[in-house]
């Protein structure tokens, strides 16, 4: 079945540690997406790439970077994760149409924890 | 003013009543809607889209009203399965930037 896929599910790091986590579709979409979701928040939108063209939300901070090497995978890397890290990290895909209805499918999301 | 506001709830509802959902939005620009359910601890599941003209799909019906700007979501004969956080969604800027709400949480009791 075509779909998102996050790995890993759970991942747990150290204060300051570097850490990435994996996205990758089987959809063919162009556009890939990372969010936070702190508990009981709303998932916040960190930046998204259409094709290889990387797209910041202004209020990203630089501690979080992204990667697309293909079309299929993008890499969340958290350069110096802080307690406030914690959280789940949703990974989403759109086709990349102009229209308004321009659906985002997620993947499962991974869970971070900051010891 | 947050971009997009519900009324987190909770909203407990015995199965086979009607429950409605509202959720208000600050730009007016907007063009893009949508109701997205999430279960404890899952990824954000697309509900439906929301439709200037209203739209329903079985159970479910959502409204949208440009002037007020504001989005209703209407549960029909709730089912255990309803259960969920449900996320009222709206771009800003292009399609591609959604703003989500904070969720309105529902349990349906037997």
């Amino acid at each position: 079945d075509a779909m998102v896929i996050q790995n890993p599910r759970y991942q747990v790091t150290q204060f300051g540690k570097p850490v990435t986590l994996s996205c990758s579709q089987t959809l063919n979409h162009n556009v890939m997406y990372w969010y936070q979701q702190k508990s009981s928040q709303a998932p916040k939108l960190l930046f998204h790439y259409y094709d290889k063209d990387f797209n910041n939300e202004a209020d990203t901070p630089d501690n979080f970077q992204s990667r697309r090497p293909n079309t299929s995978f993008c890499f969340l890397d958290i350069r110096s994760p802080g307690l406030g890290d914690a959280a789940m990290y949703l990974c989403a895909t759109s086709r990349g149409g102009q229209g308004p209805q321009e659906t985002q499918y997620f993947g499962p999301g991974t869970r971070l924890l900051v010891l | 003013r947050k971009e997009v506001e519900q009324d987190p709830g909770p909203f407990n509802v015995p199965e086979g009543a009607t429950v409605a959902f509202n959720c208000t939005y600050s730009n007016s620009a907007s063009q893009s809607f949508f109701w997205y359910r999430q279960d404890c601890r899952k990824e954000p599941k697309l509900l439906m889209s929301v439709y200037s003209s209203g739209n329903e799909d079985g159970r479910f019906t959502a409204q949208l009203n440009r002037a007020s700007q504001y989005i209703s979501l209407l549960i029909r004969d709730s089912k255990l399965s309803d259960s969920a956080t449900y996320l009222c969604v709206v771009n800003r800027g292009s399609a591609r930037q959604l703003t989500f709400g904070s969720g309105t949480q529902l349990t349906v009791l037997p």
